[in-house]
């Protein structure tokens, strides 16, 4: 069964420095997003991407974030200058229409010392 | 404002005792309910969502609107059961989930 995967699983960054979390969604899927979940806390919704843009944004995704689908099969988070309050489990999802339900990846744990 | 709310972040049963984990929700307009569960260091999957009305792994919910609520019920709970299960609501066609905090389920032999 074809499954979303992110890389890295674990990423350990310096305040302050870019870090770029990589999403390769299932092939035909359509719908894109991104969730994180802070330790102890619950999943949160950062942002949605459809049609080459973001279709919906979070109050936690500001001007430090970005997404990308530079290819075609690509979908990327980057985090221009990471705070400590960044650190977080973040998970890619991804679904084929609108009907359907969202499939989840593994998650990229990062760490910001 | 839309909210799910999983009153507990812990139960724990025995082995063939039934299960009910709970999930309230409030939203304004027609939402769709899901429970994903997550097993020891695996990704969050689908369990169940309301509009499909099945059965998965001896586990049913049903979408009360009346008391707004989505709770997920098995008979006869099982050791593999153990794992941590979320409640979502999803608004929109473009389909942000809007996550409970969970409820971490131990199911003693």
């Amino acid at each position: 069964e074809p499954e979303v995967t992110q890389t890295p699983s674990h990423q350990v960054t310096q305040m302050g420095q870019e870090v770029i979390l990589r999403c390769v969604p299932i092939s035909n899927h359509l719908y894109f997003y991104w969730y994180r979940q802070i330790l102890g806390q619950k999943v949160e919704f950062l942002v949605s991407f459809y049609n080459n843009e973001i279709s919906e944004k979070s109050e936690i995704f500001d001007d430090q974030f970005s997404v990308e689908r530079p290819d075609g099969s690509n979908f990327t988070l980057k985090i221009r200058s990471t705070k400590l309050e960044d650190s977080a489990m973040y998970f890619c999802a991804s679904k084929r229409e609108e009907n359907q339900p969202q499939h989840f990846g593994d998650g990229t744990r990062l760490s910001i010392l | 404002a839309q909210r799910v709310t999983q009153p507990e972040k812990l139960l724990s049963v025995f082995k063939g005792a039934p299960v009910e984990l709970k999930c309230n929700y409030s939203y304004s307009g027609s939402p769709e309910l899901f429970w994903y569960v997550q097993y020891s260091r695996q990704r969050l999957q689908l369990l169940l969502r309301h509009i499909s009305r099945e059965s998965i792994k001896g586990f049913t919910a049903d979408l009360n609107k009346g008391e707004t609520s989505f709770h997920l019920k098995k008979p006869f709970a099982q050791e593999e059961d153990s794992a941590m299960y979320y409640c979502a609501l999803s608004g929109s066609t473009l389909g942000r989930l809007y996550f409970g905090r969970g409820t971490q389920l131990t199911v003693w032999p």
